[in-house]
């Protein structure tokens, strides 16, 4: 079946402008993540959602970021306000339930440049 | 805080031997650990894991090994293939959780 998939692939934005990243799981995967990887580094986690709600989201860096998933299935990251260090690989992740044993499942990245 | 190791930027092997990537980790409440490989403009692709009532798991030509007490896993691959050529993340979560906590990578090229 189709894995995890994020749009757009790349956005170039300019810093001040405001961004959103889609993400489509997995079919009937409930719990979804996204991640950030900055280049040389590991990805960071960011956010989770059990369902419609965001179980956890403390690892965004500020309240520029935030996520929705108002349906249960499709999530979009938001962006305000860009600056420079948002430049990264903002990966999605998603898994049929949370918890151990339960494999994420990544996507392709969107790959972020703010100028 | 990096509470997920990996020491190794790169390592080169020749086509048929054994590749041992290795990763520690700090956080004695990880129960779960994962690899993770990459190739480049793909997302991470999982290879295996690993629970930590278990000390050895084999797939295939990869088989991960943890020791608890050092706080160390290891990724063995034999024989090694140049289509093995990735870059390959150790993956660690909490009991009970769900954040995957991310090394930085090891970049594996294999030679023929």
């Amino acid at each position: 079946g189709a894995g995890v998939s994020q749009t757009p692939s790349n956005k170039v934005t300019e810093k001040g402008k405001y961004v959103e990243l889609r993400c489509d799981p997995i079919s009937g995967h409930t719990a979804l993540y996204w991640y950030r990887q900055s280049l040389g580094q590991g990805p960071e986690f960011l956010i989770y959602f059990q369902g419609t709600g965001a179980a956890d989201d403390s690892g965004l860096p500020n309240d520029r970021f935030f996520a929705v998933r108002p349906e249960g299935s499709v999530s979009t990251l938001k962006i305000q306000r860009t600056e420079r260090g948002d430049s990264a690989v903002y990966l999605c992740a998603s898994s049929p339930l949370a918890g151990d044993g339960y494999t994420q499942y990544f996507g392709p990245g969107t790959r972020l440049t703010v100028l | 805080d990096q509470q997920v190791k990996q020491n190794s930027p790169s390592l080169s092997v020749q086509e048929g031997r054994i590749s041992i990537l290795n990763c520690d980790y700090t956080n004695s409440m990880f129960d779960y650990f994962l690899w993770y490989k990459k190739y480049p403009a793909e997302g991470p692709t999982f290879l295996i894991s690993i629970s930590s009532i278990k000390d050895k798991n084999e797939d295939g030509r990869f088989t991960v090994f943890l020791n608890k007490s050092a706080k160390h896993l290891s990724l063995h691959i034999v024989p090694s293939q140049p289509g093995d050529s990735a870059v390959y993340f150790c993956a660690a979560s909490a009991v009970s959780g769900y954040a995957l906590n991310f090394g930085k990578g090891t970049s594996l090229l294999v030679t023929p």
